[in-house]
């Protein structure tokens, strides 16, 4: 079926520095969706990309649907960035609607 | 500030109960989700709803049903819990430029 594979699995920043996390998409998504889940577990939609590249504060993200993966880039990082990064692909499952195929997420600690 | 609303935040029931999770949005979402979370499996799709009474099965939605009587809310049932239902359970709702909205989930035990 659809897979959507999240890398690295788990990382680990000092603050002040920066990475890249990345989704590898098994078949042609139609958009890429980023979530952080945070430390009490709730849910909070980073972007949404069709195409192209978003930037939002020190997030920034790209979908290449050519290639078939998108990335995630934090630079600056900062404690409260802590927690689990899912990306999830946005599949047609019928000529009436999609839905999205998350990925098994990035556990990412910031430390000082 | 839009919002998903979950209630109950926290669940035990014992196998062979019934379950009943509620989920609610004043956005006038049309289109809302169920999805479970478990340890090293992300997040998986029970159900769909893209509006009342028009609902989808999702890549998992064995022992599971769902209602949508009102645009604002949407139900998830368990008939019968068993314990393999176990998990953190999350609903949302997408707008109309496809960001979804989570509620903050309902952690349910089945003992």
């Amino acid at each position: 079926g659809d897979q959507v594979e999240q890398s690295p699995s788990a990382l680990s920043l000092h603050e002040g520095t920066g990475s890249a996390l990345r989704c590898n998409f098994t078949t042609t998504m139609r958009a890429v969706q980023w979530f952080q889940q945070n430390s009490r577990g709730s849910l909070i939609n980073l972007f949404y990309l069709a195409s192209g590249t978003k930037e939002n504060g020190r997030l920034k993200s790209t979908f290449n649907s050519k290639e078939s993966y998108s990335t995630l880039h934090i630079r600056d990082a900062q404690l409260e960035d802590s927690g689990t990064y899912f990306c999830a692909a946005e599949v047609i499952a019928s000529s009436s609607f999609s839905k999205l195929v998350f990925g098994q997420g990035t556990s990412l600690s910031v430390v000082p | 500030d839009m919002k998903v609303t979950q209630m109950p935040r926290y669940l035990i029931k014992r196998m062979g109960e019934n379950v009943l999770l509620e989920c609610g949005q004043d956005m006038s979402h049309e289109t809302m989700y169920w999805y479970r979370q478990d340890p090293g499996l992300g997040l998986q799709l029970i159900y769909i709803s893209y509006d009342v009474d028009s609902n989808s099965e999702g890549d998992i939605p064995k022992g599971y049903r769902v209602s949508r009587k009102k645009r604002e809310h949407f139900s998830l049932i368990l008939d019968s819990a068993k314990t393999n239902q176990t998990s953190v359970y999350f609903c949302a709702s997408r707008d109309c430029q496809n960001t979804l909205y989570f509620g903050a989930g309902t952690r349910l035990s089945v003992l």
